[in-house]
């Protein structure tokens, strides 16, 4: 168990459907980052988040959205979802401020769109 | 961005062998992770290593900031070292991570 806890772990849904994914960082973790990991796109990360505040946004399509809120815990929001969504979804989180600590990933959410 | 480019990208080993993984990247960072991704797809941080050399049992790893590259060893690999093993490198200490395209590892018995 990494301390990264991400629900659910797999995740079967219809084009057009709205899905949240869940994410509890490691306790003491500010930061947490959304990545998603596809076949032919490999590790894109998504989305940054400090303690609430949203930090750095990467290639995420407008169809999505997070939050982290007041206990730290993030949610990913995926909605209208379209065959290519299928992919990993993975959370991270980091100590910000402790430069010696790399980022510590849960299992991962796999969505699949159908 | 910055660019993050990873060689070899398959790399099949013998049982007990040893091997490198390398990774070049195009601007000065301030942030390298090593991460190994094993066959059910956990991705497992080995090393923040964003200059210098580090060691963690059979594995170690170098960077070289200066020279834009990052070297990942691996000696007498066994089984379960098989997976992808990624690079992944930020500008900021604890910033987004851009991610190379991973090296796969095959370790045969």
């Amino acid at each position: 168990d990494s301390g990264v806890t991400q629900t659910p772990k797999h995740l079967i849904t219809a084009t057009g459907q709205r899905v949240t994914l869940r994410c509890s960082p490691r306790s003491g973790d500010l930061s947490v980052y959304w990545y998603q990991q596809s076949l032919d796109q490999g590790l894109q990360f998504l989305i940054q988040y400090y303690n609430g505040e949203e930090r750095a946004k990467g290639n995420i399509l407008e169809r999505f959205s997070a939050q982290q809120f007041p206990d730290l815990h993030s949610e990913l929001n995926l909605s209208s979802l379209e065959l290519g969504d299928s992919a990993l979804y993975f959370c991270a989180s980091s100590v910000q401020g402790a430069p010696n600590y790399g980022y510590t990933f849960g299992s991962g959410t796999r969505l699949t769109v159908v | 961005g910055i660019q993050v480019e990873q060689s070899p990208p398959d790399l099949i080993l013998q049982e007990g062998a040893n091997s490198t993984l390398r990774c070049n990247f195009s601007d000065s960072v301030n942030n390298l992770q090593w991460f190994h991704q094993n066959p059910w797809g956990q991705l497992i941080n080995l090393f923040y290593i964003p200059s210098g050399t580090k060691q963690n049992g059979r594995l170690s790893a170098t960077t070289v900031a200066t020279e834009r590259y990052s070297l990942l060893y691996i000696s007498s690999s066994q089984t379960t070292d098989s997976g992808v093993y990624f690079c992944a490198v930020a500008r900021d200490s604890w910033g987004k991570l851009q991610f190379g395209a991973g090296t796969q590892v095959v370790v045969t018995p």
